[in-house]
């Protein structure tokens, strides 16, 4: 079956850096787009970022824009969010996401935690 | 910028239907997609293309799009449907996806 496991989340100050990862496994990583959505606590869910299944085709949210990186690595069936300059505003949980044939967010992760705060 | 609207919250007894809305004005040009978040899990896909329901999702989900509003129906709703729904969207040019704010149904 499809499982995704989120890793890398944790408490950092503003302004540091934070690499999440997301291993996939159960499908074929490397035929899928790939999603992070995040959720700030109590609140709703925000997009963040997608990378297409050939890991060159990729877009992020204006929130993030020119802050978090979404990659992949086909090879380790692995996601990644490398994000920089972090703000109290991207405290949240990060989800990865599964899209399939455009129809996003078909399978979930359980999600991994970032605190930003001083 | 583009936004979804859903009401914060919706209320109904067991056994009633339950219907939440979403509305954006690129909805008749894009599908929405619905996904049921229970408390402490990750959210799960119920609705997608705005009425098909994927497998292993009970056939009371149901899911509807008319002009600009879309909604989810869920006909007889039990308390384990008590979560939170989410509906998700893009723009008119595909290129901005956006989440609704979220409804928290009580049952």
């Amino acid at each position: 079956q499809v499982e995704l496991v989120e890793s890398g989340g944790g408490v950092v100050q503003p302004g540091a850096s934070l690499r999440l990862a997301c291993e996939a496994s159960g499908f074929t990583f490397s035929s899928h787009g790939m999603h992070w959505v995040r959720q700030a606590p109590g609140m709703g869910l925000e997009w963040v970022a997608v990378v297409f299944y050939d890991a060159t085709t990729k877009y992020s949210a204006d929130s993030v824009k020119g802050r978090f990186t979404v990659s992949r690595d086909n090879s380790k069936n692995t996601l990644y969010l490398e994000m920089n300059g972090l703000r109290v505003e991207d405290t949240g949980l990060y989800y990865c996401a599964r899209d399939s044939s455009g129809t996003p967010f078909d399978h979930w992760g359980q999600g991994t935690l970032v605190t930003v705060s001083s | 910028s583009y936004e979804l609207t859903q009401p914060p919250s919706v209320s109904v007894s067991p056994g009633q239907a339950a219907r939440i809305t979403c509305s954006g004005d690129a909805m008749p040009k894009s599908f929405a997609y619905w996904y049921q978040q229970k408390s402490g899990q990750a959210p799960r896909l119920i609705i997608f293309q705005d009425k098909k329901r994927p497998s292993g999702i009970p056939d009371r989900f149901s899911g509807s799009s008319s002009g600009t509003v879309a909604t989810l129906t869920i006909s007889g709703a039990q308390v384990e449907d008590e979560a939170d729904y989410h509906c998700y969207s893009t723009d008119i040019t595909g290129d901005l996806a956006v989440f609704g704010g979220g409804t928290r149904l009580t049952v």
